[in-house]
């Protein structure tokens, strides 16, 4: 299986700044690789798909980078409704895996 | 507009099978290409992807789990129905089922999940 780590796990942030978080795979994995945004009980929002497409509705302050095994989803200008854990997902081989989740907190 | 619902027991026992259904509309799971995994999540803690199955009834299994999980679907229900044996108390968790974008890969689509509980 494919091991997806992220970080950092949790982070402290003020609205308007730019936060960067980061996932990295146990292999290459190309460019396959999805961001999700999860609120309390909430199911997941896709964000980012194939590394760095957003999807249709998400805010253009998202962005996703990265290919092979080195990825980061960039937030800049930080919402208010931002908060939330963030969680990358590697869409490269069965079975699928997550990344352990980014919790972005308020300063 | 796609819809996915989850429905099943909020409690179960040690040791006893979980049986849990995924109600969906706004696509078949006949169309080449599409597919619908379940995801858990237990309190606090990380997604876990569980299972898959395809259009053309090919399914896919946790590493971890395989030997306890079946997947299977109903096409004329617009069905999928997971079952997962000797539950355990660590099984308690959200269950979600999605549906995944053919295209970008994304699990683009997600019911609200339901929540199970293994307790005696």
């Amino acid at each position: 299986d494919i091991q997806m780590t992220q970080s950092p796990s949790s982070l402290s942030a003020s609205v308007g700044d730019r936060v960067t978080i980061t996932c990295r795979a146990s292999q290459s994995i190309s460019s396959y690789l999805n961001w999700y945004q999860q609120k309390p009980g909430k199911a997941p929002k896709l964000l980012i798909y194939v590394a760095s497409s957003l999807q249709s509705g998400v805010p253009s302050r998202f962005s996703g980078s990265g290919s092979g095994t080195d990825f980061t989803l960039t937030i800049s200008n930080l919402q208010p409704e931002d908060f939330a854990t963030y969680y990358c997902q590697q869409s490269y081989s069965t079975p699928r895996t997550f990344g352990q989740g980014t919790k972005v907190e308020i300063k | 507009q796609v819809t996915l619902r989850e429905s099943g027991p909020a409690l179960v026992k040690p040791t006893q099978t979980l049986t849990l259904t995924c109600t969906f509309s706004g696509f078949s799971l006949s169309t080449s290409g599409m597919c619908v995994s379940w995801i858990r999540q237990p309190p606090g803690k990380a997604l876990e992807w569980l299972a898959r199955i395809d259009w053309d009834d090919a399914k896919y299994y946790s590493t971890s789990l395989q030997t306890r999980l079946t997947i299977s679907k109903v096409t004329s229900k617009n069905q999928v129905v997971l079952t997962m044996t000797n539950m355990d108390p660590v099984d308690t968790a959200t269950y979600y089922c999605a549906r995944m974008h053919p295209s970008s890969l994304g699990f683009e689509y997600w019911g609200q999940g339901t929540l199970v509980t293994v307790s005696s």
